[in-house]
């Protein structure tokens, strides 16, 4: 069984300041790993993934993750937010070669942009 | 537009009454998922479907629910006999290979 859990359900930054969203992991096996954001009243649009290769997952609107094997985390970083970042955002696991068995996600995170 | 659709956006619904949500997937997809979110969770597996064929259910689909994609197409989700715990967004997701999936706006569900 997979498990994901997002460590902070609440992280408020100020406008231009940089962001870390964390996120550890779970698994018996070898898994991709996602970041979705959700804004209010809307469904999940995909910001990132690792599937494989390089660690460093560069995605959507100036967001970066880093896959740590090790410490079985896939952290999300942005150097600079902005109010437009205000929104929910879900980490995320499935199993290689299709997932029959769907996404797992974590509780997700409410980042808060301060102006 | 060509992402994926969910209808409709709002349900509300009385106790013990059914009812039966729409998605359209993104066309040339096969795959086709349905997740529930609850307030402050987030998403949680129901139901996986591969072209027609449904491959995969979650044990929180309780006998209460069906779901269809009869013609490997649009796929519906019917709820019987609804409970005020089935109240959350219920969610379709699409894709072509398996991992990167495409999510809907999600149906809003309520019981009152």
């Amino acid at each position: 069984a997979q498990s994901v859990t997002q460590l902070d359900s609440q992280v408020p930054v100020f406008e231009e300041a940089p962001v870390e969203l964390r996120c550890n992991y779970s698994s018996s096996v070898s898994v991709y790993l996602f970041w979705y954001v959700q804004y209010p009243n809307q469904g999940l649009q995909l910001l990132l993934k690792y599937l494989s290769g390089s660690t460093l997952v560069k995605g959507i609107n100036g967001f970066e993750a880093e896959f740590n094997k090790s410490q079985t985390s896939f952290h999300l970083r942005k150097p600079s937010v902005h109010i437009s970042d205000t929104a929910e955002y879900f980490c995320a696991v499935s199993s290689p070669g299709g997932g029959a068995d769907g996404l797992t996600f974590g509780k997700g995170t409410h980042l808060i942009i301060q102006p | 537009d060509t992402g994926v659709s969910q209808d409709p956006r709002h349900k509300i619904t009385k106790r013990g009454q059914n009812v039966t949500f729409r998605c359209d997937p993104i066309s040339e997809h096969n795959r086709l998922y349905w997740y529930r979110q609850t307030l402050g969770q987030g998403p949680e597996f129901l139901t996986y479907f591969q072209n027609e064929a449904q491959l995969e259910k979650s044990r929180l689909l309780s006998d209460r629910f069906s779901a269809e994609r009869p013609k490997g197409s649009f796929s519906t989700l019917e709820i019987q006999r609804t409970e005020q715990g089935d109240s959350a967004m219920y969610l379709c997701a699409s894709t072509e290979r398996g991992y990167e999936q495409y999510f809907g706006p999600g149906t809003r569900l309520t019981v009152t």
